[in-house]
């Protein structure tokens, strides 16, 4: 199985509303990913968690906030968005944190389409 | 330079013919390749990964990595309507599982 689950679907927010978006495997894989990708264009790497411990940010504004209670969830709080964060959020998860070659295959999540007004 | 090239397209082939999607990438320390396809709205999907100079088959998929050349390619034998999807070339050089996307050659299968 090789399933990642994301809530909500769908979500629909103003620049001033909290938000978070939750993201699930229970693969036992070690690595977690955010992306971010807008229409016609590639996904876009926001955050990686290796071993539950930040890893990577790719300069993202501090207005999306990642967490990562434990191995198997990933969150994304958003707060005082901006209408151009409108897009489609991915998580992805991959059984290694590919600390070690070849890299390990990413698993996408149906993603979250978010649309801020 | 961009990371990974692909050829935005559209690139149409007819039911049942064989669809060639090509990659270049950069970074000749990049050791791992991936080809997911994504439906219009929905998320990437895997069809394959590669490691290794040479041919890989997966039922109706093939893969091909030149390293020497910097090169990796998806052959879609049989094509089917269905397969009609943008395909997007990942590379990593394994710094914490990095993908490096390119920007997605979008397929369409004329039936």
């Amino acid at each position: 199985d090789t399933e990642v689950t994301q809530t909500p679907k769908h979500l629909v927010m103003g620049m001033t509303n909290k938000k978070s978006l939750k993201c699930e495997q229970h693969m036992g894989h070690r690595a977690m990913y955010w992306y971010k990708q807008k229409a016609k264009k590639p996904p876009e790497l926001m955050f990686v968690y290796s071993y539950e411990k930040l890893s990577i940010n790719e300069s993202v504004p501090s207005r999306f906030s990642p967490e990562c209670p434990n191995s198997s969830l990933l969150n994304l709080h958003l707060h005082a968005l901006q209408p151009e964060d409108s897009a489609l959020y991915l998580c992805a998860s991959s059984q290694d944190p590919g600390t070690t070659s070849p890299a390990d295959t990413q698993y996408f999540g149906p993603g979250t389409r978010l649309t801020v007004l | 330079q961009k990371e990974v090239e692909q050829n935005s397209g559209p690139l149409s082939v007819p039911e049942g013919a064989i669809a060639s999607l090509n990659c270049t990438y950069s970074d000749r320390g990049s050791q791992s390749f991936f080809w997911y396809r994504q439906y219009s709205g929905k998320s990437p999907e895997l069809i394959m990964s590669i490691y290794s100079n040479g041919d890989k088959e997966d039922g109706r998929f093939t893969a091909q990595l030149n390293k020497a050349s910097q090169y990796v390619s998806l052959l879609i034998r049989d094509s089917q309507p269905s397969d009609s999807a943008t395909y997007l070339c990942a590379v990593s050089r394994g710094d914490f599982n990095k993908f490096y996307f390119g920007s997605g050659t979008k397929l369409n299968v004329k039936p």
